[in-house]
This record gives structure tokens, C-alpha cells and sequence, in this order.
């Protein structure tokens, strides 16, 4: 069965510190590797993607970092502060399949000041 | 550019009783993917719509079903409510045939309780 596996299920993390969330998948054919941001009764966002084709990607403060032979994918947030304070989920889509985005079950970021 | 919009933003209803959801798609995006959220949980696919077809579907009953319109926005109606149907409704655009078509953009959701 396709399935993303997301860990650590929640993450507490000082104001300044680095935020590491883990991701693991099984199908090969996955081509797009997207994690969304979501804040309490909003919808996801759309906060930096990977294709399979490249290590690692960096926009601001999050990098993601893709190791394909292993099937992980890591989220990584430098200088956490409060504001990124949210539910993370990594995500996967392809195999010839348009709309079936599969979600990780998320991580639960809290950033202490 | 005008994002994702859904309504209405929450709904109560009964066990049995069937409910509509819509959604407008962003700007220029011609495609519509629906999405269950269960509490705590990562969204769920439920299917999707490209240019009024139906496009793919998740493990989910027939009487979730859908429709899209020639301006591209959605509905998901969903017939003989259960219990277990209470959850966060999402409806994500994108617009395939580009590099970045793999891109869906989510809306702010609509919150569904049945009784």
C-alpha cells in the first residue's frame, strides 16, 4: 500500500534552534516530494517542494534534503522562531497519478521563546 | 490572483442527511482536488476533477461524489452522512501540463460535524 511515514509525531524546539522532521516512503515512482505548513483550523500551505532528481533544496530558513536510495526525505527549519509554530506534513505524488497527493500524519512543531 | 475559496466554512449536520461543499479553484487552474481531514490526521484524497471528468479516485463510497463546472469550480456532495464523515473538507487547484503541475494549492477548508 503507498504510504509516506512521518516522524517525530511532535516536536517541541527552542526560539533559534534547528527543526528536523523525517519522512519515508516506499513507492519508487513518487517524482514530487512537497511539504505543506498548516496552522489551527486553516488549510495547508504549500511551503517548499523537491523533485527526485536533486539532494536538497533551500528557500529562506527551510531546506529539504532527499536521499533516494534510502526513500527519506527530511525537512529541516534553521533559526525556528514562534511564528513556525504549526502542523507539518510531507507529502508524495506520481506513479502517473495527477491529484493523489499522500500525506505523511504530521508533525506537530511548537517553538518555545 | 484570486486564490482557493471554499464554502461554507463550517456545517452541522444529522446522521443521514446529505450536504454540498464547493469550491472555487485559483486563478487559472483547471484542476480540483478534494481532500478529507480527519482530526489529527493528514489529509486524505478523495478525488479529483479536470475539465469536468473525473480524474481519479481514493478509497472513498460512492455516495462521495462530484461535479466541476465549465468555470472550474467544484462540489463535493456527500449522501447518507455518518458519524464518521465529521472532518475538515479540503479542496486543492493545480494546473497540470506545466513544470511545476504537480503544485496544488490548498483552501482554507470547510468543517463538517454530523450528529
Amino acid at each position: 500500500q503507498q504510504q509516506v511515514k512521518q516522524s517525530p509525531q511532535s516536536l517541541i524546539v527552542q526560539k533559534g534552534g534547528i527543526s528536523i522532521i523525517n519522512c519515508a516512503y516506499e513507492n519508487t515512482a513518487f517524482d514530487y516530494f512537497p511539504w505543506y505548513q498548516q496552522f489551527p483550523g486553516k488549510g495547508p500551505a504549500l511551503l517548499i517542494a523537491i523533485r527526485p532528481d536533486v539532494s536538497e533544496k533551500k528557500e529562506g530558513r527551510f531546506t529539504i534534503s532527499f536521499n533516494k536510495s534510502a526513500k527519506q526525505f527530511s525537512l529541516h527549519i534553521m533559526d525556528s522562531q514562534p511564528g513556525d509554530s504549526a502542523t507539518y506534513f510531507c507529502a508524495a505524488i506520481g506513479g502517473g497519478s495527477q491529484g493523489n497527493l499522500i500525506f505523511g500524519k504530521g508533525t506537530k512543531l511548537s517553538v518555545k521563546p | 490572483e484570486t486564490g482557493v475559496t471554499q464554502s461554507p466554512t463550517h456545517l452541522i449536520k444529522t446522521r443521514g442527511q446529505q450536504v454540498t461543499l464547493r469550491c472555487s479553484s485559483q486563478s487559472g487552474h483547471n484542476t480540483v482536488s478534494w481532500y478529507q481531514q480527519a482530526l489529527g490526521q493528514g489529509p486524505q484524497f478523495i478525488f479529483q476533477y479536470y475539465r469536468e471528468e473525473e480524474n481519479g479516485r481514493g478509497n472513498f463510497p460512492p455516495r462521495f461524489s462530484g461535479l466541476q463546472f465549465p468555470n472550474y469550480s467544484s462540489e463535493l456532495n456527500v449522501n447518507a452522512l455518518e458519524l464518521d464523515d465529521s472532518a475538515l473538507y479540503l479542496c486543492a487547484s493545480s494546473f497540470p501540463g506545466t513544470r511545476v503541475s504537480n503544485e496544488q494549492f490548498f483552501g482554507p477548508g470547510t468543517r463538517l460535524t454530523v450528529l
